[in-house]
């Protein structure tokens, strides 16, 4: 079972960037997804989930009209597109799922992360 | 919707028990049984070690145990030891569908 956490960078403020999270070794296509950020030195913070088939969304307050979460379940595969980057949306993203659990609050799978830099 | 509260730090010596504590509101822990807490090793990734309270996930220690009164969550570490010197994080899923995390308690341990 493996989450692997690619497109982060530097980028300036106003920019765009989309991370990909890649899944291997259980059924994507079963479980919803979530994206959960962390600003250097900073706590936890929930952006978005993605039902099963990709056709439901929601996200934080923080992101909402910015952000889109999607998926490709053929390709076991996350996207989030993330639009007009503010400096505070700066820090580590990781995507992370509710595997054996089959919640929709308890993450007992997470990628390693990618580290996000909004900066001029 | 807010994040939920936690001390910045607590600390304790070897063998100790000690409490750390998760406040929110009631749209999220006050109203639901799905509170988490999640250990984090500075550069790891989160690792969950409760669910749902206090249900604890296979292979987890069972010196970790969490409960819930009202608005407010709590996890114990029983027979505190070195490696367990981490940040603990608290969440819950909120009225509005979405999951809320607690600012993080950096654990010392003496």
């Amino acid at each position: 079972v493996q989450l692997v956490e690619s497109g982060g960078g530097l980028v300036q403020p106003g920019g765009s960037l989309r991370l990909s999270c890649a899944a291997s070794g259980f059924t994507f296509s079963g479980h919803w997804m979530h994206w959960v950020r962390q600003a250097p030195g900073k706590g936890l913070l929930w952006v978005s989930h993605i039902n099963s088939d990709g056709t439901a969304t929601d996200y934080a307050d923080s992101v909402k009209g910015r952000f889109t979460f999607s998926r490709d379940n053929a390709k076991n595969t996350l996207y989030l597109q993330m639009n007009s980057l503010r400096v505070e949306d700066t820090a580590v993203y990781y995507c992370a799922t509710s595997l054996e659990m089959g919640t929709l609050d308890a993450f007992d799978v997470w990628g390693q992360g990618t580290m996000v830099i909004v900066s001029s | 919707q807010s994040a939920l509260t936690q001390p910045a730090s607590v600390s304790g010596s070897p063998g100790q028990s000690i409490t750390l504590s998760c406040t929110g509101t009631s749209r999220d822990i006050g109203a639901y049984t799905f509170v988490s807490w999640y250990q984090q090793q500075p550069g790891k990734a989160p690792k969950l070690i409760i669910y749902e309270v206090n249900i604890r996930p296979s292979g987890v220690s069972n010196r970790f145990s969490g409960s819930k009164s009202g608005n407010t969550a709590s996890l114990t570490i029983s027979a505190l030891q070195a490696e367990d010197e981490a940040t603990y994080h608290c969440s819950s899923y909120t009225a509005i569908s979405t999951v809320v995390f607690g600012g993080g308690t950096k654990v010392t341990v003496l």
